[in-house]
């Protein structure tokens, strides 16, 4: 079965730093990936999926990155971090089973930019 | 209007009842339909999925699908303090993969 890393666990940062947040997948092999965000009180929104290496689609212009380097790692970054980026960060991975796709979720990062 | 909405709660039943957790749609082409929980502070476990009309069970829960209403519900028999959590409710819409939408959430109270 597969597992799914995220690192840091939480992080605090000041307006304008930079921010690279990492999730790993171990288990599994080209899987499809998501970063979501989840702001306090609010529902879970989809920033980015990516279906292969250096395959990257946004859903919502932001001034948030994604990048996969690698068959089982994404990674999110911002150059210049904004109050409203603070939140739960969560990667998800992707499992197909009868041609249905499921997503499960890694244990996030909580990032809170002061 | 949402294209997941759920009920924000809180919802509270005693110990030992049925809770009912409900989600209604708006997108008609939506194929799959996802429970998930998540306890304060942690990320969404999933709970079950459902994608053809009626009932699954699994265990105390089951998913209950309804396409032609656009609802899909889920129960707990014997609710335990432990399921207290948010349940979040993921419906998919394919727009060249497969997207996740999820509603806000039903927070559950269970009172020993």
């Amino acid at each position: 079965s597969q597992t799914i890393h995220q690192w840091p666990a939480t992080l605090v940062q000041p307006v304008g730093s930079p921010l690279s947040l990492e999730c790993t997948v171990e288990g599994t092999s080209n899987p499809n990936l998501y970063w979501y965000r989840q702001a306090a009180g609010r529902g879970l929104q989809l920033l980015f999926y990516s279906v292969g290496i250096g395959q990257i689609s946004s859903e919502v212009p932001q001034n948030l990155s994604a990048s996969r380097p690698q068959d089982r790692q994404f990674i999110l970054s911002s150059k210049k971090l904004l109050l409203s980026d603070s939140g739960f960060y969560l990667c998800a991975c992707a499992r197909t089973s009868g041609g249905h796709e499921t997503q499960y979720f890694g244990p996030g990062t909580r990032l809170l930019v002061l | 209007q949402k294209e997941v909405e759920q009920n924000s709660g809180p919802l509270s039943v005693p110990e030992g009842a049925i809770a009912s957790l409900n989600c209604t749609y708006s997108d008609r082409g939506s194929q799959s339909f996802f429970w998930y929980r998540q306890y304060s502070g942690k990320s969404p476990e999933l709970i079950m999925s459902i994608y053809s009309n009626g009932d699954k069970e699994d265990g105390r829960f089951t998913a209950q699908l309804n396409k032609a209403s656009q609802y899909v519900s889920l129960l707990i028999r014997d609710s335990q303090p432990s399921d207290s959590a948010t349940y979040l409710c993921a419906v998919n819409r394919y727009t060249g993969f497969q997207k996740l939408v999820f509603g806000t959430g039903t927070r559950l109270l269970v009172s020993p």
